[in-house]
């Protein structure tokens, strides 16, 4: 079906707000990751489900950043208190992976900025 | 050291040629080595993936990996504009397999 969505697709708030990104993989994939993309960089790696649980949550950060998939397929980024430094695009992928390394697809993104 | 090296470009190639992209990685453990693509304001595309030494070829994209030296490229003959964009390598981390890194990216331009 369907690739990788996310919503929103653009994201303007203020230093000091709460944001929630949502991100839906692609049906059947169990792995779902989200990274951090800033300007002229590769993405940066945050955190990894696989199913519903987080199973590699080494990139996050800091405690402003958590991310839930409660049913194993839809996943939300949570982020508090924001700031300016948080601006960036945030990207979803999915794998189909069940246990080895395998190919991830990307979502659109969602461009984060706070002002 | 960074994880995952690559020249930043841009790699200038006029219509026809053969580019060549290439890319270093630090973890002698890694096992799996992506090539993406990712055109201006838009995300990555999965363009290749290799997990054994040597070459493996898709259309015109070619995909090189020698763990020996930790070097894994990606050639593209016939070097069309429509194939200008940034080239992500991508390399998982041993210690958490599922984890990738990525480079920096590299900038094509392909000359008409």
């Amino acid at each position: 079906g369907a690739g990788v969505s996310q919503t929103p697709s653009n994201k303007v708030t203020e230093k000091g707000k709460y944001v929630e990104l949502r991100c839906d993989p692609i049906s059947g994939h169990t792995a779902l990751y989200w990274y951090r993309q800033s300007l002229g960089q590769g993405p940066e790696f945050l955190i990894y489900f696989q199913g519903t649980g987080a199973a590699d949550d080494s990139g996050l950060p800091n405690d402003r950043f958590f991310a839930v998939r409660p049913e194993g397929s839809v996943s939300t980024l949570k982020i508090q208190r924001t700031e300016r430094g948080d601006s960036a695009v945030y990207l979803c992928a999915s794998s189909p992976d069940s246990g080895g390394s395998d190919e991830q697809f990307f979502g659109p993104g969602t461009r984060l900025t706070v002002l | 050291q960074k994880e995952v090296e690559q020249n930043s470009g841009p790699l200038s190639v006029p219509e026809g040629a053969i580019a060549s992209l290439n890319c270093t990685y630090s973890d002698r453990g890694s096992q799996s080595f992506f090539w993406y693509r990712q055109y201006s304001g838009k995300s990555p595309e999965l363009i290749m993936s290799i997990y054994s030494n040597g070459d493996k070829e898709d259309g015109r994209f070619t995909a090189q990996l020698n763990k020996a030296s930790q070097y894994v490229s990606l050639l593209i003959r016939d070097s069309q504009p429509s194939d200008s964009a940034t080239y992500l390598c991508a390399v998982n981390t041993p210690a958490g397999y599922q984890k990738v890194t990525f480079g920096t990216g590299t900038k094509l331009q392909v000359i008409p």
